[in-house]
C-alpha cells in the first residue's frame, strides 16, 4: 500500500515562529502537493513539486515556502507563522501521469496562537 | 479558470436512504473527474473517478457519471449505511494531472 506520512498530527505554535511540516511518501512518486483544508473552503493548493528541487506555486502560496531535496520528502515551511495560518494541512503525492489519483497523508492540524 | 462547485452540507439521511450529492465543474478542455472521501480522523482517499465524457465511475455502491453536456458529476448511492458517514469531495484535474481542483466538501451524516 502507498503510504504518505506527515510528521506531526497536531502542532501548536506562537505567532512569528518558524514552522516545518514534513511529508514522506514511500512509492517513488514524482509529484507531491501541499494543501490546506478549511471549513467551507475545501482544499486549496499551496505548492506542488513535480521533481526533486522543482516547485510551483499553487493558488495560495503567500506566507509559505517548500523544499524538496529528496524525491520522497516534501517540506512545507511557514517562515513566520500567523494566526490566519491556523488550519489543517494535507500532503499528497501521485505518479507523474497515469490515473491521476492522489494519495493523501492523514493531515497536520496547526494552531497558531 | 478551472473550478468545482458541490452542494452545501451537511446532508443527514437515515440508513438505507438514497443519496445524491451534486457536483458541477468549470474547465477548459477535457478534465478527469474524481470523488474523494474523508472518513473521520483520516486522510482523503479516492472513491471513484471518470476520465472522459459518459464514463461512469463506481466503487463501494457509489456511482457517478461524467456528463459533459451539463458539466456535472453527481455522486449517488442507492442505500446508504452508517459507515458511509464522511466528508465527500468532488475534484477535477486537467489533462496533465499536475493540478487538482477540489470542491468545498459535503458532510454526510447517516443515522441508524
Amino acid at each position: 500500500d502507498v503510504k504518505v506520512t506527515q510528521s506531526s498530527r497536531y502542532l501548536v505554535k506562537r505567532t512569528g515562529e518558524k514552522v516545518f511540516l514534513e511529508c514522506v511518501q514511500d512509492m517513488d512518486h514524482e509529484n507531491m502537493f501541499w494543501y490546506r483544508q478549511d471549513p467551507g473552503l475545501g482544499l486549496r493548493l499551496i505548492y506542488f513539486s513535480y521533481d526533486v528541487k522543482m516547485k510551483e506555486k499553487g493558488d495560495i502560496p503567500e506566507g509559505y515556502s517548500v523544499s524538496r531535496e529528496k524525491k520522497e520528502r516534501f517540506s512545507l515551511i511557514l517562515e513566520s507563522a500567523s494566526t490566519n495560518q491556523t488550519s489543517m494541512y494535507l500532503c499528497a503525492s501521485s505518479f507523474e501521469s497515469n490515473t491521476g489519483e492522489l494519495f493523501f497523508g492523514e493531515g497536520s492540524r496547526l494552531t497558531v496562537l | 479558470g478551472d473550478s468545482v462547485t458541490q452542494m452545501e452540507g451537511p446532508v443527514t439521511l437515515s440508513e438505507e436512504a438514497f443519496l445524491t450529492i451534486n457536483c458541477t465543474y468549470t474547465a477548459t478542455g477535457y478534465p478527469s473527474l474524481f470523488w474523494y472521501v474523508q472518513y473521520p480522523g483520516e486522510g482523503l482517499q479516492l472513491l471513484l473517478k471518470a476520465t472522459k465524457a459518459d464514463d461512469k465511475g463506481s466503487n463501494k455502491g457509489f456511482e457517478a457519471t461524467y456528463r459533459k453536456e451539463t458539466t456535472s458529476f453527481h455522486l449517488e448511492k442507492g442505500s446508504v449505511q452508517v459507515s458511509d458517514s464522511a466528508v465527500y469531495f468532488c475534484a477535477l484535474t486537467p489533462y496533465n494531472f499536475n493540478k487538482f481542483y477540489f470542491g468545498s466538501g459535503t458532510k454526510l451524516n447517516v443515522k441508524p
